[in-house]
């Protein structure tokens, strides 16, 4: 079955610091993937989405991400983190392996330090 | 703002009651989809209604039921409610057309918190 993990549960960093959130995923299939992000107390908000193309995927707030097929991975990255960034973000992907439904990893807590 | 508005916002209930839960889609989408999100975990996917047609569930029990209208709001019934059913319960909507849905965003409304004491 297919499936997501998010290797890290909470990631701290300073202010103004870069950060890095890393995403794999198994399918034997192509993927689509995604990151979301939720802010406390709200819903879910799309960051950025791989469907083909370049690998390299721009999104919202700063924030891009990678995909890498040979690695299995969607990691997510900002050069500059301001503390509005925290938050809790989550991979997501489908594929034909999972009949087109999204599957979630647990999310990662970016915890910004002053 | 995602246009896709959920009610109530928070819920209390007791074990063996029922619930339902709402959402308004945003406008011009014909796919809803719903998750529970418990505490300090990801989403987990319950169902899809496409066209008011269930189209995909995941490993959710029978008590736990859907509907989508004509004007393709939703509604998340559950039944028997169990301790483990506090969770939160988020609505996405998407634009789903046949042999697309994969490359469809989904849009969050802010969810329903239910707690079951």
């Amino acid at each position: 079955a297919q499936s997501v993990t998010q290797l890290d549960s909470q990631v701290p960093v300073f202010e103004e610091a870069p950060v890095e959130l890393r995403c794999n995923y198994s399918s034997s299939v192509s993927v689509y993937l995604f990151w979301y992000v939720q802010y406390p107390n709200q819903g879910l908000q799309l960051l950025l989405k791989y469907l083909s193309g370049s690998t390299l995927v721009k999104g919202i707030n700063g924030f891009e991400a990678e995909f890498n097929k040979s690695q299995t991975s969607f990691h997510l990255r900002k050069p500059s983190v301001h503390i509005s960034d925290t938050a809790e973000y989550f991979c997501a992907v489908t594929s034909m392996d999972s009949n087109y439904q999204l599957i979630w990893g647990a999310g990662t807590k970016l915890i910004i330090k002053p | 703002e995602t246009g896709v508005t959920q009610s109530p916002t928070h819920l209390i209930k007791t074990r063996g009651q029922q619930v339902t839960l709402r959402c308004s889609s945003q406008s011009g989408h014909n796919t809803v989809s719903w998750y529970q999100q418990a505490l300090g975990q990801g989403p987990q996917f319950i169902f899809q209604y496409y066209r008011e047609e269930e189209n995909g569930r995941g490993n959710f029990p029978p008590r736990f039921s859907g509907l989508q209208f004509p004007n393709y709001s939703s509604e998340l019934n559950v039944n028997a409610l169990e301790l483990d059913d506090s969770a939160l319960y988020l609505c996405a909507s998407s634009l789903g057309t046949s042999g697309s849905l994969a490359k469809n965003i989904q849009y969050f409304g802010a969810g329903t918190r239910l707690s079951v004491l």
